[in-house]
């Protein structure tokens, strides 16, 4: 299995901030990366496909980049509605495997 | 908008099998290029994919849950559900159900449900 680990594993910033998270892979997975966003009782949000693709409906703050094994994905300026937990995921081979999160919580 | 909704019962005590149901609201579980998946969040192992199924009954398991896990489609309620047999405390979750698009320009889970909660215990 594709191991993926996310550092920070928690992260906390003001309202406006840029913030980065990062994600690397076992192997060398590209561009088969995808990011998401999580609150607590609501249904997970894609956010990136393809390591560097946004879904109709993401805001443009939000960016994705790498290659190879590693993957950031870069939030321009923190808005209220963007603290949440996000996590990566490899769709390069079965199964299918996540990150362990990062949390991003208001400083 | 196409919606998913998860059902399933709350509370399973261990050894026995857990049922839970994923309904498509909005759309048709036949159209398209998807498959139809499920993914659990619980704090000791976060995101864990353990399957997933395509509108001809073929499905995709991961090797972690392949000799406890089943899933089946029924196109005429535009269900799919996922059985776990033999649940231990392990099994302890919150439950996602989610549309796979494997479109290699996508290759990702687009759309999920809100989640159910199980819980093992005796």
């Amino acid at each position: 299995d594709i191991q993926m680990t996310q550092s920070p594993s928690s992260l906390s910033a003001s309202v406006g901030d840029r913030v980065t998270i990062t994600c690397r892979a076992s192997q060398g997975i590209s561009p088969f990366l995808n990011w998401y966003q999580h609150k607590p009782g609501v249904a997970p949000r894609l956010l990136i496909f393809g390591a560097s693709s946004l879904p109709s409906g993401v805001p443009s703050r939000f960016t994705g980049s790498g290659s190879g094994t590693d993957f950031t994905l870069t939030i321009s300026s923190l808005q209220p509605e963007d603290f949440a937990t996000y996590y990566c995921q490899q769709s390069y081979s079965s199964p299918r495997t996540f990150g362990q999160g990062t949390r991003l919580e208001i400083k | 908008q196409l919606q998913l909704q998860e059902s399933g019962p709350g509370l399973v005590r261990p050894s026995e099998t857990l049922t839970l149901t994923c309904t498509v609201i909005g759309g048709s579980i036949s159209s398209g290029d998807y498959s139809w998946g499920w993914v659990r969040q619980s704090p000791r192992k976060g995101l864990e994919w353990l399957g997933s199924i395509y509108n001809n009954g073929f499905s995709d398991d991961s090797p972690s849950f392949r000799s406890r896990a089943s899933l089946s489609v029924d196109t005429s309620k535009n269900q799919f559900s996922l059985r776990v047999s033999s649940v231990t405390a392990a099994d302890t979750a919150i439950y996602f159900c989610a549309r796979y698009d494997y479109d290699k320009s996508v290759d990702a889970f687009d759309i999920w449900g809100q989640g159910t909660a199980v819980t093992v215990s005796s």
